[in-house]
């Protein structure tokens, strides 16, 4: 067990939907990142938050947007979702002086 | 940041060591080395991270040579959990527990009883 918890597990929807997945760091962790793993394109970085700000943009597309608040806790919104947004969604965190990243379980999406 | 070479498979017997090479032939002063693995579809999991040393940790060690151009990640006593994909990544730590993952393909090992 990572520390880091995602919610939900699985979701199913359609697509043109909008859909929220919700990561809690590890205690104490300011740092928090989201991935997208898909079939075809592997695991890629989306967005970095530290403490509240955004840190650092990957491959994120517009349709997708993140946050994270002052409890540290960090959502990962998806619109207008299509096939291709089926994929496992990780979220990670990393504490200040620590090279480590902790992911959690993640989300696995299916847009039908 | 650096990228990185590595075979895209490799079987290994139980209980002998796993030896998982890595290029990256054009790493840059200020760059780490990285090692994760993923068992299945689960999270990710760090194994261990060096800059020039050796490195020695309760799961692995990490084997960088001199002109820091490749990597060897060695699990010494390799069982059949260890069985997962193996990536070997380069980041430059940019401070305040930041730095960002660009995950290749990885190495598949096998550990065959």
């Amino acid at each position: 067990d990572s520390g880091v918890t995602q919610t939900p597990k699985h979701l199913i929807t359609a697509t043109g939907q909008r859909v929220t997945l919700r990561c809690s760091p590890r205690s104490g962790d300011l740092s928090v990142y989201w991935y997208q793993q898909s079939l075809d394109q592997g695991l890629q970085f989306l967005i970095q938050y530290y403490n509240g700000e955004e840190r650092a943009k990957g491959n994120i597309l517009e349709r997708f947007s993140a946050q994270q608040f002052p409890d540290l806790h960090s959502e990962l919104n998806l619109s207008s979702l299509e096939l291709g947004d089926s994929a496992l969604y990780f979220c990670a965190s990393s504490g200040t002086g620590n090279n480590e990243q902790f992911f959690g379980p993640g989300t696995r999406l299916t847009v039908l | 940041d650096a990228k990185t070479t590595q075979p895209p498979s490799m079987d290994c017997a139980e209980g002998r060591a796993a030896n998982l090479p890595c290029n990256h032939s054009t790493i840059s002063g200020n760059e780490y080395v990285y090692w994760y693995r993923q068992i299945h579809s689960q999270g990710p999991q760090y194994i261990i991270h060096g800059l020039k040393n050796n490195e020695t940790n309760e799961m692995a060690s990490l084997i960088i040579t001199e002109d820091r151009k490749s990597s060897t990640l060695i699990l010494p006593h390799a069982t059949l959990r260890d069985t997962a994909v193996y990536y070997c990544i380069v980041s430059r730590y940019s401070g305040a527990g930041s730095y960002q993952l660009t995950f290749g393909k990885g190495t598949k090992l096998s550990v065959i009883p």
